[in-house]
């Protein structure tokens, strides 16, 4: 079946460090990928998300690239800041019609000044 | 972007009380919602998918008679904790797809609420 796996957290960074959280996939056909954060004490909130191979998705400094050969979807930002602290879920869809998101189990970044 | 909100944020109930979660997409029409489970430092699992206009579909493992899921209308949907106990302590999110453009490739983009914490005493 289709899954999710992420690199174990915590990840502590100082701030303006480089940032990467593995993201791998296990999947049939073509999923979507995304990435979610949630700050503490808050909900989920849509971060990037690519639909096909080697789509990049980005926002705010953070972008992953769909990468098919490699099932990866790894999250990467050149410089992190403190606001940046939170958890990332990396997640897949299957593209069909009513499928919920297949969630990793997170990865809790903490960065410090 | 597209907004999910969830009532009530927050509450608090005595052990044997029923609590409905309501959960609404404020700027789109979702055909199907999904409640999810979260834990204290864990990941989301789903509980059910909520189709509007029929019945909804469970999890294995997840009670039916214990979370009733409602999908009245195509921006409400009602997740009811029948009889909570305190293991039924959560946070409870929603989430509700947006189809996106009529016509136009599959856009699986989900929207999620804030989340429910719900407290049983």
């Amino acid at each position: 079946g289709n899954s999710v796996t992420q690199m174990e957290g915590p990840v502590t960074l100082s701030e303006e460090a480089f940032l990467t959280i593995n993201c791998t996939y296990t999947a049939t056909g073509y999923p979507s990928l995304f990435w979610y954060v949630q700050y503490p004490g808050e909900g989920l909130q849509l971060l990037l998300k690519a639909t096909k191979a080697d789509d990049k998705g980005s926002n705010k400094g953070f972008e992953a690239t769909y990468r098919k050969e490699t099932t990866s979807f790894h999250l990467e930002k050149g410089s992190v800041q403190v606001s940046d602290s939170a958890v990332y879920f990396c997640a897949l869809s299957a593209n069909q019609a009513g499928t919920a998101l297949i969630f990793g189990k997170g990865t809790t970044l903490s960065v410090s000044s | 972007g597209a907004v999910v909100s969830q009532h009530p944020s927050w509450v608090i109930c005595k052990s044997g009380t029923s609590v409905k979660i309501e959960c609404r997409s404020l700027d789109f029409q979702a055909t199907t919602m999904f409640w999810y489970r979260q834990f204290p430092k864990q990941s989301l699992m789903l509980m059910a998918t909520s189709n509007e206009g029929s019945k909804a579909t469970y999890e294995q493992g997840v009670e039916k008679d214990k979370f009733l899921i409602n999908h009245a209308s195509l921006t409400l949907s009602t997740l009811t904790v029948t009889s909570a106990h305190p293991e039924d302590s959560s946070f409870y999110i929603c989430s509700a797809r947006d189809p996106g453009l009529a016509g136009g490739d599959f856009k699986d983009t989900q929207y999620f609420g804030p989340g429910t914490r719900l407290t049983v005493l």
